[in-house]
């Protein structure tokens, strides 16, 4: 039992860089979130996905773009990396039909020198 | 837009003492709301949350939280803490029940031998 797969875990970009996070789950859930975390500032939305099809703006939207490819994928896409883009990126997910919990991924720790 | 505050970003408490982890809100309408916890190196897992019903909701490790409408707050305690219990804990809130999930800053809880 998956749960939620990111990939990958650990990724050094230069300033300029594009690339994309993936994210999968295998729990038929129908919400799908990206967050980042960094000290200090707890977890952020970046953008989520209430459903297939569908895509929002988080909190902190600016410098990224996601792709809901399907039910089970959703990935974040980084265009031109600048280095306030380092963090830990956290992929989750909801069943979504009354706010359940959230499951996490294991996160992906991303460097932009 | 709904908020999350943490006023304690860090917590030191010894072994065996009470401790209180306090989490406020801000939100026009009905929330759910949540607490999650990650423990050093991990992803986050769901401690306990409150959607409806009984305002004092407890976790299977002897945390409690109880949501008072009123002063727009989610407090989580536990009566005697242990080792095991040291890590980052997040208070979340969502509006409805497609609605993107936000975090607070996070309370680091150490517990002292």
């Amino acid at each position: 039992n998956a749960g939620v797969t990111q990939t990958p875990k650990f990724q050094v970009l230069k300033t300029g860089q594009s690339m994309t996070l993936q994210c999968a789950q295998d729990m038929n859930h129908n919400s799908m979130y990206w967050y980042r975390q960094d000290p200090g500032m707890g977890l952020r939305l970046i953008y989520y996905s209430a459903s297939e099809g569908t895509t929002d703006k988080g909190e902190v939207p600016n410098g990224y773009n996601v792709s809901r490819l399907n039910k089970r994928e959703f990935s974040l896409r980084l265009e031109s990396a600048a280095p306030s883009q380092t963090s830990v990126y956290f992929c989750a997910s909801c069943l979504g039909s009354e706010n359940e919990k959230l499951f996490f991924g294991s996160g992906t720790q991303l460097s932009v020198l | 837009a709904q908020s999350v505050t943490q006023l304690d970003s860090q917590v030191p408490v010894f072994e065996e003492a009470p401790v209180e982890l306090r989490c406020n809100y801000s939100s026009s309408v009905s929330v759910y709301l949540f607490w999650y916890v990650q423990y050093p190196n991990q992803g986050l897992q769901l401690l306990l949350k409150y959607l409806s019903g009984s305002t004092l909701v407890e976790s299977i490790n002897g945390f409690e939280a109880e949501f008072n409408k009123s002063q727009t707050s989610f407090h989580l305690r536990k009566p005697s803490v242990h080792i095991s219990d040291t890590a980052e804990y997040f208070c979340a809130v969502s509006e409805t029940s497609y609605d993107k999930v936000i975090f607070g800053p996070g309370t680091s809880l150490s517990v002292i031998p």
